[in-house]
């Protein structure tokens, strides 16, 4: 079964410091990537998405992906983080077949002002 | 413009209790999801629904019964509910279904089931 692993689960980090959140997936074949966040009080929405061409994805408030084929990785960064950056942050990976996403297990972050 | 609207937001039930939660959508999208999130676990697909009239069994659908009344509506059912039931469920819609579109959220019930 595919699955989705984000290594940190709790990031705590200093206005604008450089931020790279971990995303790696077990799925071989094609593959659509996403990152969602859930800011305090907010629902989930979606940050970025890769489906194919550019490896390097940009997404809404500073932030970009870059999804390496060949270590199954899809990891979201931003140069400077500021403290409206605080949430949970989701990868989730599908695989074309069905409509079925597969979720990481969040990575709650907290920048301190 | 409201999106996705979940109720109730909190709910505390008995073991053996049934309720419904309930979802609507007013973007004209035509599926709908039911996800369930348990703590240090990534969301988990319960039902699907691609389109009115249909539905489908996602990861996760033991326990629960799922109800697309139409096009803006997607209700969810435990029928009798258990300790194992207790998470924080979150309705979701798309304007098609497959997994390489967007998904809006709503913002969640959190249930507990003693």
């Amino acid at each position: 079964a595919q699955s989705v692993s984000q290594h940190n689960h709790h990031v705590i980090l200093s206005e604008a410091a450089s931020l790279e959140l971990g995303c790696n997936y077990s799925y071989g074949g094609t593959v659509n990537l996403f990152w969602y966040v859930q800011y305090p009080g907010q629902h989930l929405q979606l940050l970025l998405k890769y489906f194919s061409g550019d490896p390097l994805v940009k997404g809404i408030k500073g932030f970009e992906a870059e999804f390496i084929k060949s270590k199954f990785s899809f990891n979201l960064r931003k140069p400077s983080v500021q403290w409206s950056d605080t949430a949970e942050y989701f990868c989730a990976v599908n695989d074309g077949s069905n409509y079925q996403l597969i979720w990481g297990a969040g990575t709650k972050l907290i920048i301190k002002p | 413009n409201a999106g996705v609207t979940q109720t109730p937001k909190f709910q505390v039930l008995k073991t053996g209790q049934s309720m419904t939660l309930q979802c609507a959508q007013d973007m004209n999208h035509n599926s709908m999801y039911w996800y369930r999130q348990d703590p240090g676990m990534g969301l988990r697909l319960i039902y699907y629904s691609a389109s009115e009239g249909t539905t489908d069994k996602g990861e996760v659908p033991n326990g629960y019964n799922v109800s697309r009344l139409n096009k803006r509506e997607f209700s969810l059912r435990l029928e009798s509910a258990a300790p194992s039931q207790t998470s924080v469920y979150f309705c979701a819609s798309s304007v098609a279904g497959g997994g390489g579109v967007e998904q809006y959220f709503g913002p969640g019930t959190r249930l507990t089931v003693t």
